[in-house]
């Protein structure tokens, strides 16, 4: 069965700390993996996409990582700041022919950055 | 608009009541989904158009649901008799799918609440 799974589900940082969000997925055949940042009471914001040859990809102060052997990818924030606070989603792609990849969603890690 | 834009942000309907949501895609994107989004939940896959394709229609929870898209531009989700467990975020995101050409960003609207009372 085709399933993403985040961990922590929450977290909680003070400004100025990193953070390491984790992503565990089985998908096949796999196709891509992104990160997303959905505020809350907004729609989803593509941070990141790797495909399964790429196993780092940054954005700003956003750097998300990927071992397909392990099937695992993390999303790692430097110097968190309070705007960052919003749920973070990993979602893979399960690829099929013709283009269409059918999105897996993970349940998202719930960020709080405090002063 | 430069995104993808959804009508109404938020709706308030009477249980049984029909309730039509609207989604304007980013221009040229042949892609377009519909998600569901539960408080505090993960997104759920309703359906997806792909160009001239069938869509998938694998997501949708009832027959209740249907959605339509026309002239591979606007599309519009509609729910017949709502229920209150219906009550939900309704996301409509869409792509440019090149086969081929490296994988696209999917773009998200803000999203349509939805109460049914």
């Amino acid at each position: 069965k085709n399933q993403v799974e985040q961990s922590p589900q929450s977290l909680i940082i003070l400004e100025g700390k990193n953070c390491t969000l984790q992503c565990n997925y089985t998908v096949s055949p796999f196709s891509n993996l992104r990160w997303y940042k959905q505020d809350t009471g907004r729609g989803p914001v593509s941070l990141t996409i790797m495909t399964f040859s790429e196993n780092t990809k940054s954005n700003g102060r956003y750097t998300a990582t990927l071992d397909a052997d392990t099937k695992q990818s993390s999303l790692h924030i430097t110097a968190s700041q309070l705007s960052d606070s919003a749920s973070y989603i990993c979602v893979v792609s399960a690829g099929f022919s013709g283009g269409y990849n059918k999105l897996i969603f993970g349940a998202g890690t719930r960020l709080a950055v405090h002063p | 608009g430069a995104g993808v834009s959804q009508s109404p942000s938020n709706k308030v309907t009477e249980k049984g009541k029909d309730v039509e949501l609207r989604c304007d895609p980013i221009s040229g994107h042949t892609a377009l989904y519909w998600y569901r989004q539960s408080l505090g939940q993960g997104l759920e896959f309703l359906i997806y158009f792909q160009g001239n394709s069938a869509p998938d229609k694998s997501g949708l929870p009832s027959d209740r649901f249907s959605a339509e898209r026309t002239g591979g531009s606007v599309s519009t989700l509609t729910i017949q008799r709502t229920q209150q467990e219906d009550s939900a975020v309704y996301l409509c995101a869409s792509s440019l799918v090149r086969p081929g050409q490296g994988v696209d960003t999917i773009y998200f609207g803000e999203g349509s609440w939805l109460t049914v009372v």
